[in-house]
């Protein structure tokens, strides 16, 4: 089963801060997803990362992807409350067709 | 607008009816599934379809029965809802598996049994 943990399960945070959200695996992902969910809606793609080491950015959001293939993480630089969502992590491993999602980071950023 | 549409929003039903979810997507994607969001916000598989094939049949009870008519539809009719189905199910397509160019979410329909 492949599974993915993503830390801190929930985070509140001041308009301006910097945050980084982790998801990490024991399995090895042919490629790996961030999403961002607002209520209401369904998940959004934010980016893929394919190879290991590789380094995302998008605008104020930089994604990483592990050497090893078996983590990432999501880090916002001066996070405003437009941020506030729940992000998702999800992964595709060998032998598997279908994402698997973390279980999300919630993250509230105030004013 | 190109995207997943998916009908009802809200779905509220007694234990024991029958139910249907309807999905399209005008994307031309390939691929589509439906997965079911707890009230802890945990996404799950539930099916994946491929030009019209079942390819993916998680542990679902076969009370879910999806149904895909053509490439651009899956639905998802439940009989004898039970209240532990409450849950946001969600229908998602990719082209092909989605591990590049990821998966595209309808808004979700908000399934409560009573």
């Amino acid at each position: 089963t492949q599974l993915l943990e993503q830390s801190p399960q929930f985070l509140s945070i001041q308009e301006g801060e910097n945050l980084t959200v982790y998801c990490n695996s024991s399995s090895v992902f042919s490629s790996l997803q961030w999403y961002r969910q607002e209520p209401g809606e369904g998940p959004v793609l934010l980016v893929t990362v394919v190879t290991g080491g590789e380094v995302k950015k998008l605008k104020r959001l930089t994604f990483q992807f592990g050497d090893a293939r078996k983590d990432s993480s999501l880090h916002i630089t001066a996070a405003q409350p437009g941020d506030t969502g729940l992000y998702l992590c999800a992964g595709v491993s060998s032998g598997y067709s279908t994402l698997t999602f973390g279980k999300g980071t919630m993250l509230l950023v105030s004013p | 607008d190109t995207a997943v549409s998916q009908t009802p929003k809200y779905l509220v039903t007694q234990m024991g009816n029958d139910k249907s979810i309807k999905c399209e997507q005008n994307l031309g994607h390939d691929t589509m599934y439906w997965y079911k969001q707890d009230s802890k916000k945990f996404l799950k598989i539930m099916f994946s379809y491929n030009n019209k094939e079942l390819i993916i049949n998680e542990t679902v009870p076969n009370r879910f029965s999806p149904k895909s008519p053509d490439k651009a539809h899956l639905n998802l009719h439940i009989n004898s809802l039970e209240l532990g189905d409450s849950a946001v199910y969600f229908c998602a397509s990719s082209q092909d598996l989605g591990t590049e160019t990821g998966y595209t979410f309808g808004s979700g329909t908000r399934l409560t049994v009573v």
